[in-house]
């Protein structure tokens, strides 16, 4: 009953290292999504995913990239670490259509120092 | 693009009383989802209740319900009997129902804390 496993769950990383969050769901959703929540706000999309092989832009992704290459896997790319990408990062998956909601990783808190 | 707005940061209720959390969303869309998310220290995102934009009957989940005004774009969520673990960050939201959307991503408002007391 895994449902949507990201990790690591903590990381601390340097200014200007790079580094992989990754995200994997076994309910065989076609939807994929990663978000990102600062403290005391809501969440904000990076980018996501309809199917393996699209993704595309959410509201924030500068600085971030993806690749979707299996319907399982989704993961999320930090080329060069900065301050403002310390933030609480999470994954989530849905059904294509319908009231379907979409679920969530456990989200991985990420420092950048 | 859409915007979902909970305009109380904090809010506050005694064990065993009710509590209502105001959302309000801007759209010019007409068929779309609304969602309340519950999220307690422990980080999770938790589906509380979901609303059909196309249904006029509120959502209702145990001691859950919503109080869903269309043509005002309000959806407030109503907690009965509030316990402790109900206590949490909750957020609202949206999510297009349009077909041209392909990504059927959520819009989520900036979160309301509730803090139940004893």
């Amino acid at each position: 009953n895994a449902g949507v496993t990201q990790t690591p769950k903590f990381r601390i990383l340097k200014i200007g290292q790079s580094m992989t969050l990754q995200c994997a769901q076994d309910m065989n959703h076609n939807y994929m999504y990663w978000y990102r929540q600062d403290p005391g706000m809501g969440l904000k999309l990076i980018y996501y995913s309809v199917g393996a092989g699209i993704t595309d832009k959410g509201e924030v992704p500068n600085g971030y990239n993806v690749s979707r290459s299996t319907t399982e896997y989704f993961p999320l790319r930090l080329e060069l670490a900065a301050p403002s990408q310390t933030s609480v990062y999470f994954c989530a998956s849905s059904l294509t259509r319908g009231n379907q909601p979409q679920h969530f990783g456990d989200g991985t808190r990420l420092s950048i120092l | 693009a859409q915007t979902v707005t909970q305009s109380q940061p904090e809010m506050s209720v005694q064990e065993a009383e009710t509590v209502t959390l105001s959302c309000t969303y801007d759209t010019s869309e007409s068929d779309y989802y609304l969602f309340w998310y519950k999220q307690p220290p422990s980080r999770q995102m938790i589906l509380v209740i979901r609303q059909e934009a196309y249904k006029q009957q509120n959502a209702t989940e145990n001691r859950f319900s919503v109080n869903f005004q269309k043509a005002a774009k309000s959806f407030s969520l109503k907690i009965s009997d509030s316990q402790l673990g109900d206590a949490a960050m909750y957020f609202c939201a949206y999510r297009s129902a349009e077909v041209i959307n392909a990504g059927n991503m959520l819009t989520f408002g900036g979160g309301t804390r509730l803090m139940v007391k004893p």
